[in-house]
């Protein structure tokens, strides 16, 4: 049980370049979330998806996009990269969707836009 | 809307010594708070989850938080510190945001722990 896996790791990108972040959950939960985390704010949610095939936008959805055609990935998309995007980027995934659900976090993706 | 505030941002303790990490929250109905670990390079991991029950939370590997609704805070403590304990954590807020409960984080406390 690898929990919530991320690829890549790390990654740098020049403007302007495109890019897939996947996150993977074996845990058979139906929501999922990506998060960007910067210094000195926490994480903000940018997209989150309710089941297969459903995504919504979160608290900062512009310039990304996301996907979720099988219930255990969830993927975010980066069009044309910006400085601005430079971030840590976390997914996340529950089983339900109240507070009592615990969101169980991947280890990140740290991307660098030059 | 909720919100939540870290009171510091860097907090330092000797192992051994308690600790305490401050957290405020804003909110316009009872909310659910919890507070996350991060350890460098690592994921978030929950440590402990505040839901409308007893209002003295017990978390993981000896960290505990109470809910004070007076003054709208919910702080974590840890009786004596452990070298391990030093990471980012993270007082988070549960928000109704039409159907869908979102996790509003704070900006976060790093705790330092030395010899």
């Amino acid at each position: 049980n690898a929990g919530v896996t991320q690829t890549p790791k790390f990654r740098v990108l020049k403007t302007g370049q495109s890019m897939t972040l996947l996150c993977a959950q074996d845990m058979n939960h139906e929501y999922m979330y990506w998060y960007r985390q910067d210094p000195g704010m926490g994480l903000r949610l940018i997209h989150y998806s309710v089941g297969e095939g459903t995504t919504a936008k979160g608290e900062v959805p512009d310039g990304y996009n996301v996907s979720r055609l099988k219930k255990q990935n969830f993927l975010l998309g980066l069009e044309s990269a910006a400085p601005s995007q430079t971030s840590v980027y976390f997914c996340a995934s529950s089983h339900g969707q109240g507070s009592s659900y615990e969101q169980y976090f991947g280890p990140g993706t740290r991307l660098t836009v030059t | 809307a909720q919100s939540v505030t870290q009171l510091d941002s860097h907090v330092s303790v000797s192992e051994g010594t308690p600790v305490l990490l401050r957290c405020n929250y804003s909110s316009s109905y009872s909310p659910s708070l919890f507070w996350y670990v991060q350890h460098p390079n690592k994921g978030l991991q929950l440590l402990l989850k505040y839901t409308s029950a007893a209002t003295l939370v017990k978390g993981i590997n000896g960290f505990e938080a109470e809910f004070k609704k007076s003054e709208t805070s919910f702080h974590l403590t840890k009786p004596s510190a452990h070298m391990s304990d030093a990471a980012e954590y993270f007082c988070v807020v549960s928000d109704r945001d039409g159907g869908y409960n979102k996790l509003i984080f704070g900006a976060g406390t790093r705790l330092a722990v030395h010899p």
